[in-house]
């Protein structure tokens, strides 16, 4: 059965330091991976995506992602964090191709030290 | 505007009364599903529909019901709702397909619901 991890609750960063935010999956075949943001009384709006391709994923906000299939991890990064970067952070996964499971990760939060 | 609408944005109801959470979306989309949101579980899905009159369940099916009789429309039912249902409620579509597909989730804003 397929499953996302993130082992940290709770992240906290300095502004203008580099952030990690982690994420490792199980699937039986090729991942589809996925990061979204949450901002306070929102929806989730969708970061990035690993399909195939360049194992560096760029997306919005200066946000990227690392698969690396070896370790199972899609690690979410960014080089300089902003205040406004502090949200709720969701990884998730789907298979390739099975079906049109989501499977999500139990959330991180970021919080951007001024 | 490219959007997913959900209503209502909160309600509150008590046990064993009918409700119906809407969910439309207006990008032609074929996939739609429902997920809840719950303090460290996550997000978790309960049903997905993969076109009209297509519907499979999540994880967290029981207690729920759905219905995909138009493309846009895929309305959450809870016939009886119960306390263990209070939570956050989101919607969701996206294209369906491939490699070539978006495969990028758009969300609504959300529903939470109280089951007192």
């Amino acid at each position: 059965a397929q499953s996302v991890a993130q082992p940290e609750d709770q992240v906290n960063v300095a502004e203008g330091n580099p952030l990690t935010v982690k994420c490792t999956y199980s699937v039986s075949g090729n991942p589809y991976l996925f990061w979204y943001v949450q901002y306070p009384n929102r929806g989730l709006q969708f970061l990035l995506k690993y399909i195939t391709g360049d194992n560096l994923v760029k997306g919005s906000y200066g946000f990227e992602a690392e698969f690396n299939k070896s370790q199972t991890s899609f690690h979410l990064k960014k080089p300089s964090a902003l205040v406004s970067d502090s949200a709720l952070y969701f990884c998730a996964v789907r298979d390739n191709p099975g079906t049109y499971k989501y499977i999500f990760g139990t959330g991180t939060r970021l919080k951007v030290l001024a | 505007e490219a959007q997913v609408t959900q209503n209502p944005r909160y309600l509150i109801t008590v046990t064993g009364k009918k409700l119906t959470v809407t969910c439309s979306q207006n990008m032609n989309h074929e996939y739609m599903s429902w997920y809840r949101q719950d303090p460290g579980l996550g997000l978790r899905q309960i049903y997905y529909s993969m076109n009209v009159e297509v519907t499979d369940k999540g994880d967290v099916p029981e207690g729920y019901k759905v219905s995909r009789k138009e493309k846009r429309n895929f309305p959450l039912i809870l016939e009886s709702p119960s306390p263990n249902q209070t939570s956050l409620y989101f919607c969701a579509s996206s294209e369906r397909g491939g490699f070539g597909a978006s495969q990028k989730l758009f969300f609504g804003s959300g529903t939470q619901l109280s089951v007192l």
